[in-house]
């Protein structure tokens, strides 16, 4: 149980062109949703939080107008890179939080989408 | 907000040896702390995780303490395998408990047989 997937898994793009992520929690609802961004051999960085229904909140200089985040059903929440640049390149994640996680407040990791801009 | 620092990698160990990887983190109150891995080609998993000092979270072998006195949140294997390779990676909300995650910048285990 508590499967997260994203799609597409890797991803080209030209500079100047928008691209959509999308991260889906599979088998159960999740009311919050999470994007994460990772450089190779470094750590994760919290990027924005996305509750259902309402817009994302976002980490303090992450470009919001860059970076558009939906989070339209308890299921799906998409990340579109818009007019990306070879600088965008990198590792996004995203993780989901189970509408019924309580007090524990776990995520579930989705397996992440490679982003190339050339 | 809240931070981690974890040692840093990567650490090369033979099969059956002891593991220590330190782990210390600044933070507002006590939250959640968790200890995830990431295997070669693979999504983040959640290892363990301590919700209260004084915790002992543990799965599959490894464990740690939440250590409220020196903020400290180590993680431990008695004996590990080769199959244990991986990135593992310290977290915490970055500031309540409710937030999305601050990770360490992980540590590369590699076990040799």
């Amino acid at each position: 149980g508590a499967v997260v997937s994203q799609h597409p898994s890797w991803v080209i793009c030209k500079s100047g062109t928008s691209v959509k992520i999308e991260c889906r929690s599979l088998d159960f609802q999740a009311t919050t949703m999470f994007w994460y961004r990772q450089f190779p051999k470094q750590s994760l960085m919290l990027m924005a939080t996305s509750n259902e229904g309402s817009k994302a909140t976002y980490e303090q200089g992450v470009e919001k107008d860059k970076f558009l985040i939906n989070h339209a059903s308890l299921t799906l929440s998409t990340l579109t890179v818009t007019s990306a640049h070879p600088e965008d390149s990198s590792f996004y994640i995203c993780s989901a939080r189970a509408a019924t996680s309580g007090a524990t407040y776990e995520q579930y990791f989705g397996p992440g989408t490679r982003l190339t801009v050339t | 907000g809240n931070s981690v620092t974890q040692m840093e990698g990567p650490v090369t160990l033979s099969e059956e040896a002891f593991l220590t990887i330190n782990c210390t983190y600044t933070a507002t109150g006590y939250p959640s702390l968790f200890w995830y891995v990431q295997y070669p080609g693979e999504g983040l998993q959640l290892l363990l995780k301590a919700t209260k000092a004084d915790d002992k979270g543990s799965n599959k072998g490894f464990e740690a303490t939440y250590r409220k006195e020196t903020t400290s949140f180590h993680l431990e294997k008695g004996s590990v395998q080769v199959s244990d390779s991986a990135v593992y990676f310290c977290a915490l909300p970055v500031r309540g408990g409710a937030d999305g995650l601050t990770f360490g910048k992980g540590t590369h285990l590699i076990i040799q047989p």
